[in-house]
């Protein structure tokens, strides 16, 4: 089942903040946050491993809601390096971790 | 760190022909490594699971024949697309992962087929 994130697409300008959301209708016990920028392959961020794990990286963070079944990824004070596409992945009953559609953020000047 | 690479990252051939796209994990050992395939402005798409020293396992849909995986040590997958078509174009994409407390997956930097 592959998680849901939204928006599909965000555009910002630099400075501004953005969060993308990512939901299962299966349980999640772990969430992987990807960067991939055009043409190239996904970048890892990070991996939250339990219910109300939040986290950073840079200006990046993320917080999971094992309850609710949901990952939020939150860009703060944008930067340009910061457009590209943003996947969220979980890792199915089989052991593959299944993305989700991405979520395409352009930031601009 | 962790580090994955790649081999070739492009590669232009002719139809009918095979190609050969290496997955190496530089600094740990990947007991799984991933193929992915990606079309423009899509997501990725797992096409199979390699094991070390085991037969390698299909999504549904992808054909065995077509898309030969080895998975020959800790450190290496092969992919070989078997007489390659002008509809198997596509950015393909390796994993490997990486276990312990923050078992995630390390992607390579990909491979662009372009078949004519």
């Amino acid at each position: 089942q592959q998680p849901v994130q939204s928006p599909q697409a965000v555009i910002l300008r630099e400075g501004e903040d953005a969060v993308i959301n990512c939901s299962s209708s299966k349980a999640l016990y772990s969430v992987h946050w990807y960067r991939q920028k055009h043409g190239e392959a996904p970048v890892f961020l990070m991996i939250l491993l339990k219910g109300g794990e939040q986290k950073g990286h840079e200006k990046i963070s993320a917080s999971f809601n094992e309850k609710k079944q949901q990952s939020s990824l939150y860009l703060t004070a944008s930067q340009l390096s910061y457009s590209g596409t943003y996947f969220c992945g979980a890792y199915n009953q089989g052991g593959k971790l299944i993305f989700g559609q991405g979520t395409e953020l352009s930031v601009k000047p | 760190g962790a580090v994955v690479s790649q081999h070739p990252s492009r590669v232009i051939c002719k139809s009918g022909t095979s190609v050969k796209i290496e997955c190496r994990s530089l600094d740990f050992q990947a007991t799984t490594m991933f193929w992915y395939r990606q079309f423009p402005k899509q997501s990725l798409m797992l096409m199979a699971t390699s094991n070390e020293g085991s037969k390698a396992t299909y999504e549904q849909g992808v054909e065995k024949d077509k898309f030969l995986i080895n998975h020959a040590s800790l450190t290496l997958s092969t992919l070989t697309v078997t007489s390659a078509h002008p509809e198997d174009s596509s950015f393909y994409i390796c994993s490997a992962r990486k276990g312990g407390l923050a078992d995630t997956q390390y992607f390579g930097p990909g491979t662009r087929l372009t078949v004519l």
